[in-house]
C-alpha cells in the first residue's frame, strides 16, 4: 500500500532546541495532517493543512504543505518537556474518509 | 462527554483464542476506524466504516472481522489469534466529511502467545 516515510525515526534534544521533521510520499494528497501520540494514549490532530505551499502554525508549531504535494514539513520552535512523544504525519485526499499516516517521529528531551 | 473508549485496555490471548475488542464514541461521528500500531510501522488501517451497518476492509484486513450495528459502537473481532496480530489496537472516529480529523481512543494493548 501506499506509504509516507517520516525522517529522521527518533531525535534526542535538549530542552530549548528547535525541532524540524518531514515526511514524504510516493504519491500527491489534497490534505495533510500532522498528529502528535503522548506515551500511552491515542494521537491526537495537531495541524491540519489544505492547499499546497501553505503554512500554518499552532503555537510553538509550524507546519507546511510542500509544493509538489508529495511532502510536509513540521517544526517545532524553542522545545518543552511535554513536547516528548511520537509525530505522525498523514495524508487524505478529497472525498476519502481515510487516512495514510507516516511511521512516525520520536521525540525525546534530555535532561 | 468521554470521546472514545475502548474495552479492554489490556488482554493476552493464547494462539487460537477469539476475542472481541469494543469500541464506543459518544460524539454522533459518522465514521469509525480500527488501527494497529506496530514498532516503527506507524498506523496501520485494519477495517473502517462510514455509517451504522456498512464496513470496509483497510490496508490490513487478514484475520480480523468488524461489525457496526449501532452508530456509537465499532466492535473487532479476532476470530482466531495469531502471535502476529501482537499490537496496539487504537479505535478513533470522525465526522462524515472530515475523516481527516480522526479523534482516537486511548488503545488495547493485546499480546498473543
Amino acid at each position: 500500500g501506499q506509504q509516507l516515510n517520516q525522517s529522521p525515526q527518533s531525535m534526542f534534544i535538549q530542552e530549548g532546541e528547535d525541532v524540524s521533521m518531514n515526511c514524504t510520499s510516493s504519491s500527491i494528497f489534497n490534505t495533510w495532517l500532522w498528529y502528535k501520540q503522548d506515551p500511552g494514549e491515542g494521537p491526537v490532530l495537531l495541524i491540519a493543512l489544505y492547499k499546497a505551499g501553505e503554512l500554518t502554525s499552532n503555537g510553538r508549531l509550524t507546519a507546511q504543505f510542500g509544493i509538489t504535494r508529495k511532502d510536509s514539513f513540521l517544526n517545532i520552535s524553542a522545545s518543552i518537556p511535554s513536547d516528548v512523544g511520537i509525530y505522525f504525519c498523514a495524508g487524505s485526499n478529497f472525498g476519502n474518509e481515510k487516512l495514510t499516516f507516516g511511521t512516525g517521529t520520536r521525540l525525546t528531551i534530555i535532561p | 462527554n468521554a470521546g472514545v473508549t475502548q474495552t479492554p485496555k489490556f488482554r493476552v490471548l493464547k494462539t487460537g483464542q477469539s476475542m472481541t475488542l469494543l469500541c464506543a464514541q459518544d460524539m454522533n461521528h459518522e465514521y469509525m476506524y480500527w488501527y494497529r500500531q506496530d514498532p516503527g510501522m506507524g498506523l496501520r488501517l485494519i477495517h473502517y466504516s462510514v455509517g451504522e451497518g456498512t464496513t470496509a476492509k483497510g490496508e490490513v484486513p487478514d484475520g480480523y472481522n468488524v461489525s457496526r450495528l449501532k452508530k456509537q459502537n465499532f466492535l473487532l473481532g479476532l476470530e482466531s489469534a495469531a502471535p502476529s496480530q501482537t499490537s496496539v489496537y487504537f479505535c478513533a472516529s470522525s465526522y462524515w466529511g472530515k475523516g481527516y480529523e480522526q479523534y482516537f481512543g486511548p488503545g488495547t494493548r493485546l499480546t498473543v502467545t
